[in-house]
C-alpha cells in the first residue's frame, strides 16, 4: 500500500466551479500537510501548508486536513481557467522526507 | 532571489549509459532534495543532502547516487541506465534546518529519455 493515495483524474469543471481535490494517507504520524500545484514543464509550486488537523484558507483555495480518517481536501472556488493544472497533495513527518501524491490533473473550460 | 536552477533541461541517452543532472539551489539555502517523477507513480523521493552530507535516502537502487558541494549546489549520478529510468528529475532546495516541514522550493526538472 502506498503511503498516499491520491485519484488521477483527470477532472473537468467549467469556469467558475467549486473543486474538490482529495487525498488519503496510511501513516498516522504525518504532521504536516501540503498542496502543490505543477503547470506543464514546470516544477511543484507550493499552494498551501498546514499543521495537523483543520482548516486553512487563502484567498479562492481552502485546505482541510481530517486526521482521525486520515484525510486531506483543497477546495478551490470560482475556479479559473489559469487553475488548469495538476494538483499535488504531500505530507510529512518531522525530521523525515515529504511523501507525495501522484498529482489530479485539472482542466478548467472557460 | 534567483529560483532552483537545473541543468539541462533535456537528455536522451541509451540504455547501460550513466548520467549526471545538477542543480543549484536558492541562494541562501542548504538542503537539496532531489525526486523522480513519473506518470505512473508520481513523485518519488531520491535522497535529500545538507551541508554536503546524505541527511535522507529514498528506495532507490545504488545505481542512483548524489553529492553535494560545499556551495550547496548538488549533482546526481544514474549509472547503467535502464529504460524505466525515463522521468522527470526534480531537485528541490530548503533552507535545511528542519527537514520534512521547511517550505521545499522546487526546480522546472530535467526530463530524462533512455532509449
Amino acid at each position: 500500500q502506498k503511503e498516499v493515495e491520491q485519484d488521477p483524474g483527470p477532472l473537468s469543471v467549467p469556469e467558475g466551479a467549486i473543486v474538490s481535490l482529495n487525498c488519503t494517507y496510511s501513516n498516522s504520524a504525518f504532521q504536516y500537510f501540503m498542496w502543490y500545484r505543477q503547470y506543464s514543464r514546470k516544477g511543484p509550486e507550493l499552494l498551501m501548508y498546514t499543521y495537523s488537523s483543520g482548516n486553512k484558507e487563502d484567498g479562492r483555495f481552502t485546505a482541510q486536513v481530517d486526521k482521525s480518517s486520515k484525510y486531506i481536501s483543497l477546495f478551490i472556488r470560482d475556479s479559473q481557467p489559469s487553475d488548469s493544472a495538476t494538483y499535488l497533495c504531500a505530507m510529512s513527518v518531522p525530521g523525515n522526507q515529504f511523501y507525495f501524491g501522484t498529482g489530479t490533473s485539472l482542466t478548467v473550460i472557460p | 532571489k534567483a529560483g532552483v536552477t537545473q541543468t539541462p533541461r533535456y537528455l536522451i541517452k541509451t540504455r547501460g549509459q550513466q548520467v549526471t543532472l545538477s542543480c543549484s539551489p536558492i541562494s541562501g539555502h542548504r538542503s537539496v532534495s532531489w525526486y523522480q517523477q513519473t506518470p505512473g507513480q508520481g513523485l518519488q523521493f531520491l535522497f535529500e543532502y545538507f551541508s554536503e552530507t546524505q541527511r535522507n535516502k529514498g528506495n532507490f537502487p545504488g545505481r542512483f547516487s548524489g553529492r553535494q558541494f560545499s556551495n550547496s549546489r548538488s549533482e546526481m549520478n544514474v549509472s547503467t541506465l535502464e529504460l524505466g529510468d525515463s522521468a522527470l528529475y526534480l531537485c528541490a532546495s530548503s533552507l535545511g534546518g528542519s527537514p520534512g516541514v521547511e517550505t521545499q522550493y522546487f526546480g522546472p526538472g530535467t526530463r530524462l529519455l533512455v532509449l
